[in-house]
């Protein structure tokens, strides 16, 4: 098993520009998350999906979009991206939904800077 | 302010030293508690997992400890390594993540 993957490593935006981080679990897991690490605080999360076809937000939602087409794949998409959004994103999955005792494996991260 | 505060910010210890980091947190109400172990540059990786009913959980080298009445858990690390050199996370409900605290274990 891979576990969770992520692409791209490393990603340079100019302002006003978009992108769309990938994200594939071959765990077969039912909960997914992105979050964002900025220096000195903790985790946010993004958005999250409980199963395919089924997204919500989290704590700092505005900028990004999610979709879940499938159980494997769940995409963050940055429509129009700004300089607040430099950040390390990373993807999460899990068997069971949020507030489980389920483990959550994390992806290696993507780091973004939009100039 | 953050509702889950750790401490140290960070730490450094010789190698063989037992540490015990900190995590206060004002979630509520409480679900679980997490901890992770996040090597620089790499994503969290889960230690352990508390709810209400545990006070204590082990997973090798590492016990977490909680206490749900006063809103505050533990991570002792016995006979630390260097490899354990990296940032602990301590997560309540999910999501709510402290900012970490940086472990340097120095031979």
């Amino acid at each position: 098993n891979a576990g969770v993957t992520q692409t791209p490593k490393f990603q340079v935006l100019k302002t006003g520009q978009s992108m769309t981080l990938q994200c594939a679990q071959d765990m077969n897991h039912e909960y997914m998350s992105w979050y964002r690490q900025d220096p000195g605080m903790g985790l946010r999360l993004i958005h999250y999906s409980v199963g395919a076809g089924i997204t919500d937000q989290g704590e700092v939602p505005n900028g990004y979009n999610v979709s879940r087409s499938t159980t494997e794949d769940f995409p963050l998409r940055l429509l129009s991206a700004a300089p607040s959004q430099t950040s390390v994103y990373f993807c999460a999955s899990s068997r069971g939904v949020l507030l489980s005792t389920d483990t959550q494996y994390f992806g290696p991260g993507t780091r973004l800077t939009v100039l | 302010k953050n509702q889950v505060e750790q401490s140290p910010q960070s730490l450094i210890i010789l190698e063989g030293k037992n540490c015990t980091l900190q995590c206060n947190y004002t979630v509520s109400p409480f679900s679980n508690l997490r901890w992770y172990k996040q090597d620089t540059g790499r994503g969290p990786v889960s230690l352990t997992i508390m709810t209400f009913s545990e006070n204590t959980k082990s997973n090798g080298r590492y016990t977490a400890t909680l206490d749900a009445d006063t809103k505050q858990s533990s991570l002792h690390i016995t006979a630390s390594q260097l490899s354990d050199s990296a940032s602990y996370i301590c997560v309540v409900n999910d999501m709510r993540f402290g900012a970490g605290t940086r472990l340097t274990v120095k031979p």
